[in-house]
């Protein structure tokens, strides 16, 4: 059973619209963790974050945004969503050191 | 050269069949191997965590890695339908996040 819950676990929107992923973890880790997967396709770091108020960008260049108030929840904001957005959306957290990584199960995203 | 090469397939192999999945890796530094397994719309999960050369087996899987090739492999014996996912190998580099190869999607034929 996983520790680490987002949801939406479905979503279609509209062009223009802002929307937040959720993500919080149980686990009291102090990593966390925004990757994007396209069907079939290899995982894309977008954002993470070491601890609270902490956050850095990823490889994949994004125009989302992300915040960490919190040790357990790690949200996700896209302010205007076009379709170049629809993906999947993976969230991950682990503890300090080379931890292996604990994955929610995603947020399958359809901007239309 | 990416971090982190891993062929993504597909393969499909009949029950029972013995699969060996593969990865190489470019930094000699690298020290920790990951391999995940990722069924249809799940995130990842953790399937085997090695640290140091040689193999590591837990079940019908067995995790192998020859730092002086700079290769890690995944066996599966006696493969089952429900092993058929996407295998993801993975190692951490420094203070950075976990880098992960592309996934090789495996399909068991019953």
């Amino acid at each position: 059973e996983a520790d680490i819950y987002q949801t939406p676990r479905y979503l279609v929107i509209g062009t223009g619209k802002k929307i937040t992923l959720e993500c919080s973890q149980t686990m009291g880790h102090d990593k966390m963790y925004w990757y994007q997967q396209d069907p079939g396709m290899e995982l894309h770091l977008i954002h993470y974050s070491y601890g609270v108020n902490s956050t850095e960008k990823g490889d994949l260049s994004s125009e989302s945004t992300v915040s960490r108030i919190r040790t357990e929840h790690f949200p996700l904001t896209l302010e205007s969503a076009r379709p170049s957005h629809t993906s999947q959306y993976l969230c991950a957290s682990s503890p300090s050191g080379d931890s292996p990584l604990h994955f929610g199960n995603g947020t399958r995203l359809t901007v239309t | 050269q990416k971090e982190v090469e891993q062929d993504p397939g597909p393969l499909s192999v009949p029950e029972g069949a013995i699969v060996s999945l593969n990865c190489t890796y470019s930094n000699s530094a690298f020290q920790y191997f990951m391999w995940y397994r990722q069924y249809s719309r799940k995130g990842p999960e953790l399937l085997m965590y090695t640290y140091s050369s040689g193999n590591k087996e837990d079940g019908r899987f067995t995790a192998q890695v020859d730092k002086s090739s700079k290769y890690i492999s995944l066996f599966i014996r006696d493969s089952q339908p429900s092993d058929s996912a996407t295998y993801l190998c993975a190692t951490p580099s420094g203070n950075t996040p976990l880098v992960f190869g592309k996934g090789t999607r495996l399909s068991v034929i019953a």
